[in-house]
């Protein structure tokens, strides 16, 4: 089944203490992307990537990381989680390249920052 | 700065009506429109979508329409079911499909 798979679904934590969100998906689709969603605010991008080892801010990029190192997978990591990026995240894939595609989403991750 | 607009926080419609969804925006550079729908804990689906070389696109029970002149774009869903329940997003992009611009979405509720 085709999918994108987001771990953990919840996660509850405090300042300052690192975490990672995973994101992976079986599509082998070459764009992924980061979003947080936030009430009265829906969707925001945060980073995206085009290809291995391409990524690039999205509107929101401040306080998180990425990388990719496969193309399968696009781990979102908050180096110094803060109250203010306590939010539902998802993660997107596409192979926009194949002409006017949609992106596929994740189920979502919410984070609580204490 | 929201380029995408969904003026429309919620829509209450009876089953069987029609359901309009609307939406506007500002980039005249979007080339790429998409509608998703979104239910509690899960994430957005995608239902449908247009180029901004046509003016209409359907699907099933879904139809999207384009007005470029306006920047204006609306979901129809004919005839609504209690299962459409959810909140819809419009979204739209610049480059055929990355980078996608979201409103901030319409919360449909179809009463039986």
């Amino acid at each position: 089944e085709a999918q994108v798979t987001q771990n953990p679904r919840y996660l509850i934590t405090v300042t300052g203490k690192k975490l990672t969100v995973t994101c992976s998906q079986n599509m082998n689709h070459e764009y992924m992307s980061w979003y947080r969603q936030d009430p009265g605010l829906g969707l925001r991008q945060i980073y995206y990537s085009m290809n291995v080892e391409v990524t690039d801010k999205g509107d929101v990029p401040e306080g998180y990381k990425v990388s990719r190192k496969e193309k399968r997978n696009f781990p979102l990591i908050l180096e110094s989680p803060s109250p203010n990026q306590t939010s539902l995240y998802f993660c997107a894939s596409s192979n926009p390249g194949q002409g006017n595609q949609p992106q596929h989403f994740g189920d979502g991750t919410r984070l609580s920052i204490l | 700065d929201q380029q995408v607009k969904q003026n429309s926080p919620s829509l209450s419609v009876q089953e069987g009506r029609i359901s309009i969804l609307n939406c506007d925006y500002t980039n005249s550079m979007f080339d790429y429109f998409l509608w998703y729908k979104k239910y509690p804990a899960e994430g957005p689906t995608f239902l449908i979508s247009i180029s901004s070389i046509k003016d209409k696109n359907e699907d099933g029970r879904f139809t999207v329409f384009l007005n470029k002149s306006a920047k204006h774009l609306s979901l129809h869903i004919v005839p609504s079911q209690p299962g459409d329940s959810a909140v819809y997003f419009c979204a739209a992009s610049r480059n055929s499909g990355y980078a996608l611009n979201f409103g901030k979405g319409t919360s449909l509720l179809v009463t039986p």
